[in-house]
């Protein structure tokens, strides 16, 4: 079993739609959860990043971390077609990554106009 | 305020071969990570350098080094490579302290090793 489970899609939606992104991992040890979108051929890009269980907002984005279930979840509101790229969720037990982050396979989102 | 930069950009060689990839920090950065990107895959994690000193490592062979300079600045070595060698290769930056210890990425290396 995979320390971080994501799926890999590929995950079609309509414009406008809210779209819900998950992880899943096995390592009670992390504490820091990110998010990050990449586009083809392109540098990860930081999109959300929580520390602990709980909710974080920001504009269109919400990451959500529940811990006893070990899942990790972000929302994108009212997409855009620009939102097409793979989004990676990354863990790791110590802040900023000291232990180096752990990464899902990454989910390739495709917004269709 | 410049980001992560890296070079070269593209990089193709040849089995048995060294490669040298470079990184410089995001401005007031002091913490370089390197990862390895496979096509289709999540980053793996190489090893991380700070205070010009490799501080954790994961699970990838002799074969890969590093070295991190004075200004912060990072190289990654790979020697006797492998087909299995191509990928996507990363380099990340963060502050040890304070706020905005997020790592920040750059745009990668891509290796062909043929």
């Amino acid at each position: 079993q995979k320390e971080v489970e994501q799926d890999p899609g590929p995950l079609s939606v309509p414009e406008g739609a809210i779209v819900s992104l998950n992880c899943t991992y096995s390592n009670s040890a992390f504490q820091y959860f990110m998010w990050y979108r990449q586009y083809s051929r392109k540098g990860p890009e930081l999109l959300m990043y929580t520390y602990s269980s709980g909710n974080k907002e920001d504009g269109r984005f919400t990451a959500q971390v529940d811990k006893s279930s070990k899942y990790i979840s972000l929302f994108i509101r009212d997409s855009q077609p620009s939102d097409s790229a793979t989004y990676l969720c990354a863990m790791s037990a110590l802040r900023g990554g000291a232990d180096g982050l752990t990464f899902g396979k990454g989910t390739h989102l495709i917004i269709q106009p | 305020d410049a980001g992560v930069t890296q070079s070269p950009t593209h990089l193709i060689k040849t089995r048995g071969q060294q490669v040298t990839l470079r990184c410089s920090p995001k401005s007031g950065h002091d913490t370089v990570s390197w990862y390895q990107q496979a096509l289709g895959q999540g980053p793996q994690f190489i090893f991380q350098y700070y205070e010009e000193e490799e501080r954790q490592r994961g699970n990838f062979p002799d074969r890969f080094s590093g070295h991190q300079f004075p200004n912060y600045s990072s190289e990654l070595n790979v020697n006797a490579l492998l087909l299995g060698d191509s990928a996507l290769y990363l380099c990340a930056s963060s502050l040890e302290q304070g706020a905005g210890y997020e790592q920040f990425f750059g745009p990668g290396t891509r290796l062909t090793v043929l």
